[in-house]
């Protein structure tokens, strides 16, 4: 099984809603990350989550909280969130954290109102 | 901070055509990850280079890292309607952390 599952693959809230997206990997892979993708841009790493440690938080807002509640599972709760929060959220996971390649879920696509 | 330039932002070809998506850092590299992501789709990771001055080859893709490794290269020969889509290169710098480049769509001209 080499897929990283995320869900729902679309979102829409409003902006005093509280949301969870999810992500799933079975690959035994021992990092995982949250990207944030805008339209016609790059990935842009949000967290690193590296043997179920939060490594790296990229300065994102406080409104976005990361949970890793085991080596599978990777969750983003999403609090009062802004419409410039639209975007493909993608989950990711890689061997280790300085491991070779990095697979990607499908990716939520958040719309905030 | 460390920036991984990548140019052209886009290019347009016939099919049949070569493509070309060049990639340089400002600073030495690690290693270098090349990703495509179709149009609604998600990254998708093509290859990875690690050594200086390094060519690997994919069917009609070739890959190739500078002796510097500051930069790369990712050529397509003759495109078809299956290689649209954007290709992203990404470095991983002296922290292991990816620095991704902005992306070259290709698109294919009817």
């Amino acid at each position: 099984d080499t897929e990283v599952t995320q869900t729902p693959k679309h979102l829409v809230m409003g902006m005093t809603n509280k949301k969870s997206l999810k992500c799933e990997q079975h690959m035994g892979h021992r990092a995982m990350y949250w990207y944030k993708q805008k339209a016609k841009k790059p990935p842009e790493l949000m967290f690193v989550y590296s043997y179920e440690k939060l490594s790296i938080n990229e300065s994102v807002p406080s409104r976005f909280s990361p949970e890793c509640p085991n080596s599978s599972l990777l969750n983003l709760h999403l609090h009062a969130l802004q419409p410039e929060d639209s975007a493909l959220y993608l989950c990711a996971s890689s061997h280790s954290f300085q491991g070779t390649e990095a697979f990607f879920g499908q990716g939520t696509r958040l719309t905030v109102v | 901070g460390q920036q991984v330039m990548q140019i052209p932002q886009y290019q347009h070809v016939q099919e049949g055509e070569d493509f070309t998506t060049y990639c340089n850092s400002s600073t030495t590299l690690s290693n270098i990850q090349w990703y495509k992501q179709r149009p609604g789709g998600h990254p998708v990771f093509l290859i990875q280079l690690v050594k200086s001055g390094e060519v690997k080859k994919q069917k009609r893709l070739t890959f190739q890292f500078g002796e510097a490794k500051k930069n790369s290269s990712l050529h397509i020969t003759a495109t078809q309607t299956t290689d649209v889509g954007t290709y992203f290169c990404a470095g991983r710098d002296s922290n292991y952390q990816l620095i991704w480049g902005a992306g070259t769509k290709l698109i294919i001209k009817p």
